[in-house]
């Protein structure tokens, strides 16, 4: 089946700009978690979304939001671009959210950096 | 406020060297999952440990929970370059509306 599959792989965008990246679970997944991972920080939960309901958020400012659709299908959203948003952001899907011993699996990423 | 420390934070050992990484708390885990993470990919589960003491083997990785559920080891029989990576072990409690990573032990396996 069809691994988690996050677009674009790639951004480079400047710094006041906002940019939205898209995050499609495996079939059959309803639960989706965003991370943000940077070399400093490691793995920062941002938000998980189960059934198009936001069930719980991590500590970022208000700039960070998301979403999920119908298809079970996220978008996450950041705006007002800063330097320090330059990451790699990981999406991962579950078959149930958390507490679950279910498992994620991850998307390869998408890697952002702000000039 | 649950502290999670992985140990050591940097290993670089040669192909066919044993090695044991760590994962510790303060509290105490309903389960725990180890993933690996390779250079540009997202992590990978590995395992998932439930009960206290519990030991799991993949082929050359075991891994183990403590008795008091408090922390775990993986640790690798004869490392081969492909065991190269972020080692990232997630525990997991009752009321946890999320999956907290540790730190990580990045691991190099040199040929």
């Amino acid at each position: 089946k069809a691994g988690v599959t996050q677009t674009p792989r790639y951004l480079i965008k400047t710094r006041g700009q906002q940019v939205t990246l898209s995050c499609s679970p495996i079939s059959g997944h309803r639960s989706v978690s965003w991370y943000q991972q940077t070399p400093g920080q490691g793995l920062q939960f941002l938000f998980e979304y189960f059934s198009e309901t936001q069930r719980n958020k991590g500590n970022f400012p208000g700039r960070f939001s998301g979403r999920q659709f119908s298809n079970s299908r996220s978008e996450m959203n950041v705006s007002t671009l800063e330097l320090g948003d330059s990451a790699l952001y990981l999406c991962a899907s579950s078959l149930n959210p958390p507490p679950s011993n279910y498992g994620y699996t991850f998307g390869s990423g998408t890697r952002l950096t702000v000039v | 406020t649950q502290l999670l420390e992985q140990s050591p934070q940097f290993l670089s050992i040669q192909e066919g060297e044993n090695l044991t990484v760590y994962c510790n708390s303060s509290s105490v885990f309903s389960s725990l999952q180890w993933y690996r993470q390779e250079p540009g990919e997202g992590p990978v589960l590995l395992v998932t440990v439930v009960t206290g003491g519990e030991v799991k083997k993949l082929k050359r990785l075991t891994f183990q929970f403590g008795d008091a559920r408090k922390d775990s080891s993986l640790h690798i029989t004869a490392a081969q370059p492909g065991d190269t990576g972020l080692y990232l072990c997630a525990p997991l409690t009752g009321s946890a509306r999320q999956l907290t990573f540790g730190s990580g032990t990045q691991l190099t396996v040199l040929p």
